[in-house]
Formats: C-alpha cells, structure tokens, sequence
C-alpha cells in the first residue's frame, strides 16, 4: 500500500526567504503525487500535482515541487514566503497500479509558519 | 473548477443522536466519493470509499453500522453518523473524483461536535 512521510511537524521561515516542506513516498508502482494546503476549519486547497512528465512541477500561489524517483521525494517549495503562506500542508500519493478505487494516502503535515 | 461542497459546515448535537452530512459535487460527476475524519493537528484518515449505487467499502477499524455511507447518486453521497457520541466529534471531510483517475476534489468540511 501507498505511505506518504512528511517528516517535520513544524517550518518556520523569515518572509522573503525561500521555504522547503518535505515529502517522501512509498508506492508498489508509479505514483500520483499531491501537495494541499489547509487553513484552520477549512477543507483542503489543491496546490499541485505530479503525474507524469517534468519533474519539476508549478501551482498555485508561487508554489513549485521536484518529483526525485532515485529520492522517492517530492518537496514542496517557494522562492520567497509570504506571511499568507502559513498553513497546514499535506503531501499526498496515490498509486496508479493497479487502478482501482485507489484513494490518497496523505502524509502528517506540515505546519508552516512564516513570521514576518 | 470542480466544486465539492458539504452540508452542514458545522453542528452540535446530542448523544445518542444522528447526524447526516452532505457531500455534493456541484459542477461534475463523481464516481467515487471518499470521507475522511481528520482530529485537530492530525492528518487525514481515510474511513471509506464509495462507488455510485454500490455499498462503501471501509477502512479497517472504521464501523459501517456507525458511519452509514450512501452515494445514491453521481452527485451526492450522505455520511450518518449514528448514536452519537462524544469521541465521535471532529472535523469530517468528503472528497469526489469524476470519471478521469487523476483528480480528486476536497469539500469545506463539516465541524461535528456532540455533546
């Protein structure tokens, strides 16, 4: 079965200055890769994916992530933070083989914490 | 864009009560609707999944006969949670994927609070 690791609870960064959230996977086969973003009593925002393709993957608000297969990563980056970036984010993998009624398997998550 | 929403956003109830949450998907057709629970500061835990016109298939330790799950149509799939109980409160989340395998859309959420 698919697993998602994020393995820090908590990033604090200075705005203005680049932010990094972790994320690894584990899939039998190739993944579907998703980062989230959840501001407090919200539902879940969707910020990017990873099917296929380039590695390096653009969203929404600014926000990019490398999909590493020899890594089994897919961080989650921006090249400036702004305070509005703080949130809960989740990394999330679905595995494409086989396909059935695969769900997403979510990591954690990440609490950002950009201070101003 | 897809939109999924949930109703109600939040309630309050009373032991031993049941509640029903709505899942809608309002601009496409979902074939799979999944509900998640998520406790405060706590990811999401998948409880189950369900198929248009098929029973949901549930998470291992989730209980069907206390989380009854209908997705009577492509649009709109029901969360009962019966005889409520107070561990039972949290933050429910539905989400909806159309025909395509790629996508899966996230409601608001729903805030139960049993008292």
């Amino acid at each position: 079965a698919q697993s998602v690791a994020q393995p820090e609870d908590q990033v604090n960064v200075a705005e203005g200055n680049p932010l990094t959230v972790k994320c690894t996977y584990s899939v039998s086969g190739n993944p579907y890769l998703f980062w989230y973003v959840q501001y407090p009593n919200r539902g879940l925002q969707f910020l990017l994916k990873y099917i296929t393709g380039d590695n390096l993957v653009k969203g929404s608000y600014g926000f990019e992530a490398e999909f590493n297969k020899s890594q089994t990563s897919f961080h989650l980056k921006k090249p400036s933070a702004l305070v509005s970036d703080s949130a809960l984010y989740f990394c999330a993998v679905r595995d494409i083989a086989p396909y059935n009624n695969n769900d997403m398997r979510f990591g954690a998550g990440t609490r950002l914490t950009v201070k101003p | 864009g897809a939109v999924v929403s949930q109703h109600p956003s939040w309630v309050i109830c009373k032991s031993g009560t049941s509640v029903k949450i709505e899942c809608r998907s309002l601009d496409f057709q979902a074939t799979t609707m999944f509900w998640y629970r998520q406790f405060p500061k706590q990811s999401l835990m998948l409880m189950a999944t369900s198929n248009e016109g098929s029973k949901a298939t549930y998470e291992q330790g989730v209980e069907k006969d206390k989380f009854l799950i209908n997705h009577a149509s492509l649009t709109l799939s029901t969360l009962t949670v019966t005889s409520a109980h107070p561990e039972d409160s949290s933050f429910y989340i539905c989400s909806a994927r159309p025909g395509t395998i790629y996508e899966q859309y996230f409601g608001p959420g729903t805030r139960l609070t049993v008292t």
